[in-house]
C-alpha cells in the first residue's frame, strides 16, 4: 500500500514552453503533498507544500508563478514548469503523507525534465 | 544551515554490518527522525524513522543517541542492493528537509 505515481518519468520540451507533472496517491488520500527538486549529484530541496483545496505554501526562493502547483482533489497534485528554460532542466519528485504524523512520507519515482 | 549532517561517502564489504552515522544538534523535542535511501534516477525509498528509543525493523536497525543530537542507521549485512544514498531527515511539523546524504558503496 502507500504508492505515490508520479507521470511522466521523463520529459524533454522545448524552451518557453509549459510542462505539467502529475502525483497521484494511488491507494489513499493525500491531504498534503510535497514537491522537491533534485539537481545532479546534490540531495532533493523542498519547493513547495500542496495542500488539498487551498494555494500551495512555496519555500523560500521558489517563483510561485514560475511552478505552478495545483491540488485539486485528495488523490491528485500537479506541477507545471511554465516557461520553461535550460536552468528548470531538473530531477522532479513529489511526496505524500500517507497517515498521521507518525508514519512518514512516500515518494514518487521522479521526473527527469530536459529543456533544450 | 544544515539540520542534518553525515559523511558525503562511506565504504562496505558484502555481508558486513554498516553504521551510517547522522549528526541533528539542533534536533527538537518533537522532531522525529527519518531515514530514507535513494537509487540513481528514483524517488528516496522509506527506511526507518523513531523518535526516542531505538527502532528495529525489518531493513535496518536506528539507535538514537541518549540526547537525540544524533542518531545511526545500522544495516546488519549489507548487500550489492543496498548500495544508495542514505538521508537522515528531520521531520520539523509537516515537512521533511534533506541534508546532503551518504552514498554509501558496497564492496563485493
Amino acid at each position: 500500500g502507500a504508492v505515490v505515481s508520479q507521470h511522466p518519468s521523463r520529459v524533454i520540451c522545448k524552451s518557453g514552453t509549459s510542462v505539467k507533472i502529475e502525483c497521484r496517491s494511488l491507494d489513499f488520500q493525500a491531504t498534503t503533498m510535497f514537491w522537491y527538486r533534485q539537481f545532479p549529484k546534490q540531495s532533493l530541496m523542498l519547493m513547495a507544500t500542496s495542500n488539498e483545496g487551498s494555494k500551495a505554501t512555496y519555500e523560500q526562493g521558489v517563483e510561485k508563478d514560475k511552478f505552478l502547483i495545483n491540488h485539486a482533489s485528495l488523490t491528485l497534485s500537479t506541477l507545471t514548469v511554465t516557461s520553461a528554460h535550460p536552468e528548470d532542466s531538473s530531477f522532479y519528485i513529489c511526496s505524500a503523507s500517507y497517515g498521521t504524523g507518525f508514519y512518514g512520507y512516500t515518494f514518487g519515482s521522479g521526473t527527469r525534465l530536459t529543456v533544450v | 544551515d544544515a539540520k542534518t549532517t553525515q559523511p558525503n561517502s562511506m565504504e562496505s564489504n558484502e555481508e558486513e554490518p554498516v553504521h551510517l552515522p547522522c549528526n541533528h544538534s539542533t534536533i527538537s523535542g518533537t522532531d522525529y527522525i527519518h531515514w530514507y535511501r535513494q537509487l540513481p534516477s528514483q524517488g528516496p525509498e522509506y527506511v526507518i524513522h523513531g523518535l526516542t528509543s531505538n527502532v528495529n525493523n525489518r531493513m535496518a536497525s536506528l539507535a538514537i543517541a541518549e540526547d537525540r543530537k544524533s542518531s545511526t542507521l545500522i544495516l546488519h549485512r549489507a548487500t550489492l542492493r543496498d548500495a544508495a544514498v542514505y538521508y537522515c531527515i528531520l521531520r520539523m511539523g509537516n515537512q521533511f528537509y534533506f541534508g546532503t546524504g551518504t552514498s554509501l558503496t558496497v564492496i563485493p
